[in-house]
């Protein structure tokens, strides 16, 4: 079935470093631009950063732009978010997400990995 | 601060209907679709509505989207307790080159 899974997430000191990873399943992920979202605790929902299916644009949220970056591995079917200089505010759930409609019609989701940033 | 505004907090009784109002402004909801996503406690959210009043497949028409100038609605009749969730609201945004977020809103079923 078609499906995401995330993984990487963990305590980590402030200014530390974190890779997430995302691995798709049951679908073809090439075809597909693909997001980060992330959420904080008891808060709304934050878009992070978006790839295009072929990886050729990027694009990211304020917050997080020149410490964030966002890859893919089509031959692995696997989305990427390595994060850099973390702070606190970054504590949150992350999720990956599939973009259907190409203007954020976000329609799979993964189960979310929990980033905490704490010294 | 979330850029698209949601109230907080609905509520409703079973079988009544509900209305959440979204508003944002002339680079995001004014000039893009709206997409709603529900979430149930301690769940991944799921897309619910997208382009303003599309259902994706498996979701009942008791759900339903609208969409006028700089706001957008997510109405839900017949009102059941498995509705008890938060909804958020999203639209592409022009200056950012990405999807914004209202700050969801929780709906309670009394």
């Amino acid at each position: 079935q078609v499906q995401l899974v995330e993984s990487g997430g963990g305590v980590v000191q402030p200014g530390r470093s974190l890779r997430l990873s995302c691995a798709a399943s049951g679908f073809t992920f090439s075809n597909y631009a693909m997001h980060w979202v992330r959420q904080a605790p008891g808060k709304g929902l934050e878009w992070v950063a978006l790839i295009l299916d072929d990886g050729s644009n990027k694009f990211y949220a304020d917050s997080v732009k020149g410490r964030f970056t966002i890859s893919r591995d089509n031959s692995q079917n696997t989305l990427y978010l390595q994060m850099n200089s973390l702070r606190a505010e970054d504590t949150a759930i992350y999720y990956c997400a599939r973009d259907q409609t190409g203007d954020g019609g976000l329609d799979v989701w993964g189960q979310g990995t929990t980033v905490t940033v704490s010294s | 601060q979330s850029v698209l505004t949601q109230p907080p907090s609905a509520s409703g009784t079973p079988g009544q209907r509900v209305t959440i109002s979204c508003s944002g402004s002339s680079s995001n909801i004014g000039s893009n679709t709206v997409n709603w996503f529900q979430q149930l406690p301690g769940t991944a959210p799921k897309l619910l509505i997208y382009t303003n009043n599309q259902r994706p497949s498996g979701v009942p028409d008791r759900f339903s989207g609208s969409k006028s100038g700089t706001s957008a609605s997510l109405a839900i009749s017949g009102l059941q307790s498995e509705d008890e969730a938060a909804y958020h609201c999203a639209a592409w945004d022009d200056s950012l080159d990405g999807p914004v977020f209202g700050g969801g809103t929780k709906l309670t079923v009394l």
